[in-house]
């Protein structure tokens, strides 16, 4: 199956900083990424969809200057979350779908760690 | 929207018995109904899924059986076996390229 890859696996930052996660299709070019946030023993919260070359779609009650999201190429988006603060303590995951009418399944990252102190 | 809901949200059944995932959705006009396998740590993984034109499918040890009528498509797992123990997500998808909405899960443990 198709590989993504997310960076870091896991990082702990202060109160106020700001964390950028990403995620890479490795094998594949992928028009869309998702990403989800997981609470621990918890389902997947999608909180945005983005598509290759144009702005990201919000789920509703996620705040979009807070988490900002960037797919600037086909193996590339990216989720930097501003002036991070405890509660935005999660583990954060991406799953990019390639492009085309014959692609519909996801494949997912391995998930990144956020703790924030 | 779409909701997804998850029954049971834990399950323990013993090695060689068969395990039962219920899921029910809301929108009829949802289409696409994948399961994902999560273990500790690790990606969710795409198991088995089945489209809106099927009522069964199988592949080896699990099968997925969907009834559109009340909106509910469940998981059957034969034959369990301890590597089975994981989290299982159902998810539901309105159209083609679009995201997922999940269910809440259910923690499978499969005891020796």
């Amino acid at each position: 199956g198709a590989v993504v890859s997310q960076h870091p696996s896991w990082v702990i930052c202060k109160s106020g900083t700001s964390v950028k996660i990403e995620c890479r299709s490795l094998d594949f070019q992928a028009t869309t990424m998702f990403w989800y946030r997981q609470f621990p023993k918890q389902s997947l919260m999608l909180m945005a969809t983005s598509n290759e070359g144009s702005k990201a779609t919000y789920e509703q009650g996620v705040e979009k200057d807070k988490f900002l999201i960037n797919h600037a190429s086909l193996t590339l988006s990216t989720l930097t979350v501003t002036s991070a603060h405890p509660e935005d303590s999660s583990f954060y995951i991406c799953s990019a779908r390639g492009g085309g009418a014959g692609y519909n399944e996801q494949f997912f990252g391995p998930g990144t760690r956020l703790t924030v102190l | 929207g779409e909701n997804v809901e998850q029954h049971p949200s834990t399950l323990s059944v013993q090695e060689g018995d068969s395990a039962v995932i219920k899921c029910t959705y809301s929108d009829s006009a949802s289409n696409y109904f994948p399961w994902y396998k999560q273990e500790l740590g690790k990606r969710p993984q795409l198991i088995i899924d089945i489209r809106s034109n099927v009522g069964e499918k199988k592949d080896q040890r699990i099968a997925v059986t969907l009834n559109k009528t009340a909106k509910h498509f469940s998981l059957h797992i034969t034959e369990t076996q301890p590597e089975d123990s994981a989290v299982y997500f159902c998810a539901a998808q309105l159209s083609w390229g679009q995201n997922f909405v999940f269910g809440p899960g259910t923690r499978l443990s499969v005891l020796p």
